[in-house]
């Protein structure tokens, strides 16, 4: 069983940059999920794609954007950096069943990424 | 407004103390309710749900609804579970608290 991969590990940019972010999401699952975890604060979720589109989304600007490809793999898209957007940002996969719900969330390792 | 409230920010006990993380949450329905740990150098990970009762680790968490409360506990700590904890409860998407680091001293 392949756990949750994210890529970069770290990542620096400068404000109006945009980034993207990578997510492979583990062997089973159907639906991804993106948090942004900003220093000593608990993960805040951005929002979840499940069949190729947005599924729930949290109190974050449409700068932040994403896709989720047939693969069940995820990218997340923030476009105009500010500097308020240094974390780091966490990306979980689950198994999404019709009437049962999702299934605990597995988070990958993580992406740091510093604005400048 | 949904939240989770975890008021304590850093938890230091000695090796053998009991241990009370506390969790408050603020929900419409009844959310399912989650702890999650994160081990030095390591990615946040399950520790248990309360929909399946089960103890982890020695850890164990009662659901209150009546308080909306689900504190995490564990009789004897150990040093190995100095980490950061963090509640979560979710009804579609999942809403974590600020997190509680616990130390155990030896």
């Amino acid at each position: 069983e392949t756990g949750v991969t994210q890529s970069p590990t770290h990542l620096i940019k400068t404000r109006g940059q945009q980034v993207t972010l990578r997510c492979s999401s583990q062997s089973g699952h159907n639906t991804v999920s993106w948090y942004q975890q900003a220093l000593g604060q608990g993960p805040q979720f951005i929002f979840q794609y499940y069949r190729e589109e947005e599924n729930g989304r949290g109190n974050f600007p449409p700068r932040f954007s994403g896709l989720q490809f047939p693969n069940y793999s995820s990218e997340l898209n923030v476009n105009a950096l500010e500097l308020d957007d240094s974390a780091l940002y966490l990306c979980a996969s689950s198994l999404f069943l019709a009437g049962e719900g999702t299934d605990t969330q597995y988070f990958g390792p993580g992406t740091r990424l510093t604005v400048l | 407004a949904q939240r989770v409230t975890q008021p304590e920010k850093l938890l230091s006990v000695f090796k053998g103390a009991p241990v009370e993380l506390k969790c408050n949450y603020s929900y419409s329905g009844s959310p399912e309710l989650f702890w999650y740990v994160q081990y030095s150098r390591q990615r946040l990970q399950l520790l248990l749900r309360h929909i399946s009762r089960e103890s982890i680790k020695g850890f164990t968490a009662d659901l209150n609804k009546g308080e909306t409360s689900f504190h995490l506990k564990k009789p004897f700590a150990q040093e190995e579970d100095s980490a950061m904890y963090y509640c979560g409860a979710t009804t579609d998407k999942l809403i974590f608290g600020t997190g509680t680091r616990l130390q155990v001293f030896p």
